[in-house]
């Protein structure tokens, strides 16, 4: 079941903030986030385990609420660099079992000067 | 360290032909995985392989699809009888750990137009 994301897309200016959703009817285990620019490979940012544990780049944030299957990821103060599309991954169930990454369709963000 | 590679990176190909896509991942990492990509979508799992054994592979994946990974190494991915819905990008990636609780690292995909 794919998770869904809202919004579908975002304008800024720079050094606006915004928050991307990522939701799933499943239960999760954990949750990734992606960024792909246009033309370019999808390229890592976070991943949120069940339990609390974050791994990820330090500029980024993000929150994962176990008990609604909802993870955020934040966005502040946003550079032009930011502009692309973000994708959430979710793997289900209670960990140990499949390691398939269901992705989204993307949000994508446009930051302009 | 190279990164993900893939090859072709374009290929046009007739309806009924048969085409294969390699993948070589970042050396040491056991897992691989099998991606495809349509316009405006998230990648959608094809399959994934720990070492040289083929762990899971999508129930959506035809019969024409086959992927294998003979020495642990790079990876082949051969689509039988092409047909216009096979249109995508085919992603690669890898991971020196597992794939639930570690980064993936894709490679820049395999572009398959079918005519």
């Amino acid at each position: 079941q794919q998770p869904v994301q809202s919004p579908q897309a975002v304008i800024l200016r720079e050094g606006e903030d915004a928050v991307i959703n990522c939701s799933s009817s499943k239960a999760l285990y954990s949750v990734h986030w992606y960024r792909q620019k246009h033309g370019e490979a999808p390229v890592f940012l976070m991943i949120l385990l069940k339990g609390g544990e974050q791994k990820g780049h330090e500029k980024i944030s993000a929150s994962f609420n176990e008990k609604k299957q909802q993870s955020s990821l934040y966005l502040t103060a946003s550079q032009l660099s930011y502009s692309g599309t973000y994708f959430c991954g979710t793997v289900k169930g209670l960990g140990g079992g499949s390691e398939k990454l269901v992705f989204g369709k993307g949000t994508k963000l446009t930051v302009n000067p | 360290d190279t990164g993900v590679s893939q090859n072709p990176r374009h290929k046009i190909t007739k309806r009924g032909q048969n085409v294969t896509f390699r993948c070589d991942p970042i050396s040491e990492h056991n897992r691989l995985y099998w991606y495809r990509q349509t316009l405006g979508q998230g990648p959608e799992f094809l399959t994934y392989f720990q070492n040289e054994a083929q762990l899971e592979k999508s129930r959506l994946l035809s019969d024409r699809f086959s992927a294998e990974r003979p020495k642990g190494s790079f990876s082949t991915l051969e689509i039988q009888r092409t047909e216009q819905g096979d249109s995508a990008m085919y992603l690669c990636a890898s991971s020196e750990g597992r794939g639930d609780t570690g980064e993936l690292f894709f490679g820049e995909g395999s572009r398959l137009t079918v005519l």
